[in-house]
């Protein structure tokens, strides 16, 4: 199994709402990241976690806060989004080694309204 | 830090014509170097990446690409362009002091039937 599993595929959520985004892997790495990706941009790093530890937090607003039930699993719980916060959500995973790549799900689609 | 630049946002070429996508680094150590493919609306894809050892480093869908420490340079190639390879085009550079991938602005390739 080579795959990042993300879902869901696509979410539509009010400003109030509190929605939760997922993200799943069992290819045993030890490194899982959650990016943002506007249109026609490259990926912006949100949160990285190494062994289910949250090694760096990027200046993201707290309306995203980020949660590694365990080593195969990543959310990301929303809350108070902004309609500025609508774009592709990308999980990835990594061995914990220098020289191999992120593995990416196919993404969640946000809208924020 | 490591970066990667990518010249040109948006490039066109002929079905059947040479593909050259271009992707400088900046490290002062030998860099972890990779190509994605994003298609839209979809994760990102690996299509090829330099580690150590061959400099010419071949990949999925014919494309290939050729790690220059001369020039910091991993160009991305494909001598004869398909229709299926109008995507979006990303470098990335894995950091060798933690588990950061850093990404190019990207370059939007678009075939002419």
């Amino acid at each position: 199994d080579t795959e990042v599993t993300q879902t869901p595929k696509h979410l539509v959520m009010g400003m109030t709402n509190k929605k939760s985004l997922k993200c799943e892997q069992h290819m045993g790495h030890r490194a899982m990241y959650w990016y943002k990706q506007k249109a026609k941009k490259p990926p912006e790093l949100m949160f990285v976690y190494s062994y289910e530890k949250l090694s760096i937090n990027e200046s993201v607003p707290s309306r995203f806060s980020p949660e590694c039930p365990n080593s195969s699993l990543l959310n990301l719980h929303l809350h108070a989004l902004q309609p500025e916060d609508s774009a592709l959500y990308l999980c990835a995973s990594s061995p914990w080694t220098e020289n191999t790549e992120a593995f990416f799900g196919q993404g969640t689609r946000l809208t924020v309204v | 830090a490591q970066s990667v630049t990518q010249l040109g946002s948006h490039v066109s070429v002929s079905e059947g014509a040479l593909v050259l996508l271009r992707c400088n680094y900046s490290s002062s150590v030998p860099p972890y170097l990779f190509w994605y493919v994003q298609y839209p609306n979809q994760g990102l894809q690996l299509l090829l990446k330099y580690t150590t050892g061959a400099t010419l480093v071949k990949g999925i869908n014919g494309f290939e690409a050729e790690f220059k420490k001369s020039e910091t340079s991993f160009h991305l190639t494909k001598p004869s362009a398909h229709m299926s390879d109008a995507a979006e085009y990303f470098c990335a550079v894995r950091s060798n002091t933690g588990n950061q991938f850093y990404f190019g602005t990207g370059t939007s390739l678009t075939v002419i039937p």
